[in-house]
This record gives structure tokens, sequence and C-alpha cells, in this order.
């Protein structure tokens, strides 16, 4: 089954404890990019990637991190995560160069930090 | 700088009947892509429609529909014979291929609760 598996689910955590939320598809998708979700805010885009070893800034990098060593996964790293961090993020991924391809979802991590 | 607006935060339809959500978008570009994406409460992000710029035809999918209007930047969907299960979050999006890879924008959720 054609997918994006993103854990974990949820994840409750202390400030400046770092963590990491994975993220993989088997869609042999080219592009994956990391969101996250805030009430009154939609989806913001936190950092993407066109393919292994690419990665850029969206338009909320400050305090994330990513790494794209494999095509298949890219995990969103919070080196020292604070409580402004609680949102709920998602990742997605995508075929590039096929604007019409849309975004396949994971099904979100819900974090909170204390 | 690319936007998406949904003035609607909230809005309620009885079941079996018609509503339409607006999106506006702003862009400078000309080749972009449409979609509407919807967000039931277990989170997951669905699907719903999806629409080519160059296209004069509204894309239509089963009691989905869209009403584009390319000059004025609108994208309004349509939602007819509401189920319960259309109670859901609705994001409106756009994207644009660029060299830098195909870039996402969101607009900020419609939620819509279908009253039976």
């Amino acid at each position: 089954e054609a997918q994006v598996t993103q854990n974990p689910r949820y994840l409750i955590t202390v400030t400046g404890k770092k963590l990491t939320v994975t993220c993989s598809q088997n869609m042999n998708h080219e592009y994956m990019s990391w969101y996250r979700q805030d009430p009154g805010l939609g989806l913001r885009q936190i950092y993407y990637s066109m393919n292994v070893e690419v990665t850029d800034k969206g338009d909320v990098p400050e305090g994330y991190k990513v790494s794209r060593k494999e095509k298949r996964n890219f995990p969103l790293i919070l080196e020292s995560p604070s409580p402004n961090q609680t949102s709920l993020y998602f990742c997605a991924s995508s075929l590039y160069r096929r604007a019409l391809s849309p975004l396949h979802f994971g099904n979100g991590t819900r974090l909170t930090v204390t | 700088a690319q936007t998406v607006t949904q003035s609607q935060p909230e809005m309620s339809v009885q079941e079996a009947e018609t509503v339409t959500l607006s999106c506006t978008y702003d862009t400078s570009e000309s080749n972009y892509y449409l979609f509407w994406y919807k967000q039931p409460p277990s989170r997951q992000m669905i699907l719903v429609i999806r629409q080519e710029a160059y296209k004069q035809q509204n894309a239509t999918e089963n009691r989905f529909s869209v009403n584009f209007q390319k000059a004025a930047k609108s994208f309004s969907l349509k939602i007819s014979d509401s189920q319960l299960g259309d109670t859901a979050m609705y994001f409106c999006a756009f994207t644009l291929q660029t060299n830098t890879g195909n870039q996402f924008y969101f607009g900020t959720g419609t939620s819509l609760t279908v009253i039976p």
C-alpha cells in the first residue's frame, strides 16, 4: 500500500530534550516536506527536500533540522525543543517536477513540549 | 509572495443540502495547480479535488466540484448532498512548479459541520 509513515503519532517531551520525528514513504517520491499545523494559521512549511542530500528552508525553519540521506526517509529533528514548538506536524511527499501530483500526507504527529 | 485566503473560518450545512467554501489566492505566476484537502477529526489529510490552472473546465469528483475563476483568482469548493462524513476542516492549496521544487501554499482552513 502506497503511504507516508510518520512516527510517533503522539509525543510529550520537556524543554531542551532532543527529539526526532521519523517519516518514510514507499512511493519513490523525490519531493518530501514537513509542515506544522496550528489553529488559525493553517499549514506552514518547515523544510522541504527535492532529492537525496538536497534540502531547503520553508517558511518556519527556526528550531528545526532535517536530513535526507535516503530517498524514502526524511526525519525532522528538534535539537532543543521549546513550548512554542507544541503543534501538529505533518510529513508529506509528492512526485517532483509534476506539479499536478498532489501531496501525500502522513497521519501527523501531535507534539507537546512542556 | 504567494498567498491563499479562506475567509470563512467556520461553516455549517444541513445534511443533504449544498454548501460552498470560498478560497482566493494571489500569485503572479500563470502555471499552477489548485487543490482542496479535507481533514476529518482523525486528522488525516485527504485530497478532495484538484484543478490545473490552464484548464477552463471546472473539476468534478462525485459530489464535489469547484468553481475556478482564474481572472478573479478564486477557487471555491461546492459540496452537494452533504453527508455527515463531510464534517471536517477543509484546506485550499495551490502549488507552483519552480526550479527549487514544487512549493505548496495552504489557506488557514474552513471548519465545516454537517448537521443531521
